[in-house]
């Protein structure tokens, strides 16, 4: 069946500092979705990917669907304390089923 | 104001006891989905539905029921047969149940079981 890995699982970053988080799987994806999760919070929605190759911005983060739909990454630039918190991969394969990842969490020092 | 409401947020019950949590949207969503959030875990699903009257079990089903009676509520019962039941509880609804729809989260439900 689909597998999904998620890399790092925890990352600690000064703040200023630039993060990126990954998403694999093992077979080929037909979309997938970021979601952001804050401290003692909920996740939230933060984009959708469908294309292979695609690349999405939202100010200081990007969004980058891989060419083989296989991998994913969310890259932070300049990081800042409201970036804490936990990042999900959501995966969708030719079953239509939505598999996560394990989440990366995100520490920023002041 | 749309969105998904659980409650309560935080609960406390003996070790022993069925407890059911609530989970209410007004997002004309037809899927709703009940996670399990462990540290370190991620989210791993307990149940999900699609319509009305049917449901169907996710990866950890057991020590659980749910029911969809109505279209806008998915409560969760947490039997005493679930053996680790302390946890926090999310809801979430999304318009179908394709995986390629966006889902929308409540803000969960603390449990912690004595």
């Amino acid at each position: 069946g689909q597998q999904v890995m998620q890399i790092p699982q925890y990352q600690h970053v000064q703040e200023g500092e630039d993060f990126t988080t990954y998403c694999n799987s093992s077979t080929t994806l037909s979309n997938i979705q970021w979601y952001k999760q804050r401290p003692g919070g909920h996740p939230v929605f933060l984009i959708q990917l469908v294309k292979s190759g695609e690349v999405k911005k939202q100010k200081r983060l990007t969004f980058q669907f891989g060419e083989a739909k296989k991998n994913s990454s969310l890259h932070i630039t300049a990081t800042q304390t409201t970036d804490v918190g936990t990042y999900f991969c959501g995966l969708t394969g030719n079953n239509r089923k939505l598999i996560w990842g394990l989440g990366t969490s995100l520490a920023v020092n002041p | 104001d749309g969105g998904i409401t659980q409650s309560p947020k935080y609960l406390f019950r003996k070790e022993g006891q069925n407890v059911t949590l609530s989970c209410e949207q007004n997002l004309n969503h037809d899927a709703m989905y009940w996670y399990r959030q462990d540290p370190g875990q991620g989210l791993r699903l307990i149940y999900y539905s699609q319509i009305v009257n049917d449901f169907q079990k996710g990866d950890i089903a057991e020590g659980y029921s749910v029911s969809r009676e109505k279209k806008e509520s998915f409560p969760l019962t947490v039997t005493s047969a679930q053996k680790n039941p302390t946890a926090f509880y999310l809801c979430a609804s999304s318009a179908s149940g394709s995986g390629t729809d966006t889902q929308y989260f409540g803000p969960g439900t603390r449990l912690t079981v004595l």
